[in-house]
């Protein structure tokens, strides 16, 4: 089955960008989701397919996807920001949902 | 305003049955897919299965096969999750979350269920 690989943790100064990657074999070829989950909240989708952001999440927040690499870019980071972040993708046609293993992210 | 409310926090015995539910509102309920995702304390997302409430078409995850049931009730806007005989380590965090198509975004979820299993 197909597997995403993300950095376990990350720590970025109020202010500074945030890089989060997720790794997987030719990430490139999916669309990749990334989920932002705040201190005892549910998910909640800030990336879909790649780089589209949804209503309501800062312009702050963009998305990459190349290689084997999808990459999720925090810009101007807030301490509301300080969450766990999850990649996603769909595997065997579409039908089976992977998350990454999330990456907490501290705000210094 | 499209919302999915699950059920409230459960304290259960080993062997025990329970069943868990998600109310969807605000969005035609046949149309969208719904997942079910674990959390166990500390850990990450787990995807459990998938239902499609219009015709009850359901996917599990190779790791939960056999150990839990989806279900949807069209009359009510309501999908379930089951387990039979409980275990400790089903002790988690269960979410519900809406999908409308292949490889689409989780674009709602539901607020959680945490569920104990604890002798």
């Amino acid at each position: 089955s197909y597997v995403l690989t993300q950095p376990p943790s990350l720590s970025v100064a109020p202010g500074g960008t945030a890089r989060i990657a997720c790794e997987g074999h030719n990430i490139a070829t999916k669309s990749v989701h990334w989920y932002q989950q705040r201190p005892g909240q549910a998910p909640v989708v800030v990336i879909s397919y790649d780089s589209d952001r949804p209503s309501g999440i800062p312009e702050r927040f963009s998305g990459s996807n190349s290689g084997n690499t999808a990459t999720l870019t925090i810009s101007r980071v807030e301490a509301g920001d300080e969450a766990d972040y999850y990649c996603q993708v769909w595997d065997n046609g579409g039908v089976h949902p992977v998350f990454g293993g999330g990456t907490k992210l501290t705000v210094l | 305003e499209v919302l999915l409310v699950q059920s409230g926090a459960e304290v259960k015995k080993p062997g025990e049955s329970l069943k868990i539910s998600c109310k969807a509102s605000g969005y035609i309920f046949t149309k969208f897919w719904i997942g079910w995702v674990r959390q166990m304390p500390g850990k990450g997302l787990e995807w459990m299965g998938i239902i499609y409430p219009g015709d009850s078409d359901t996917i599990y995850s190779p790791s939960f096969q056999g150990q839990v049931t989806l279900s949807a009730d069209k009359s009510i806007t309501t999908a379930y999750l089951q387990w039979s005989s409980l275990k400790a380590s089903d002790t988690a965090m269960y979410y519900c979350a809406r999908h409308e198509d292949n490889e689409d975004a989780f674009d709602i979820w539901g607020q959680g269920t945490m569920v104990t299993v604890s002798s």
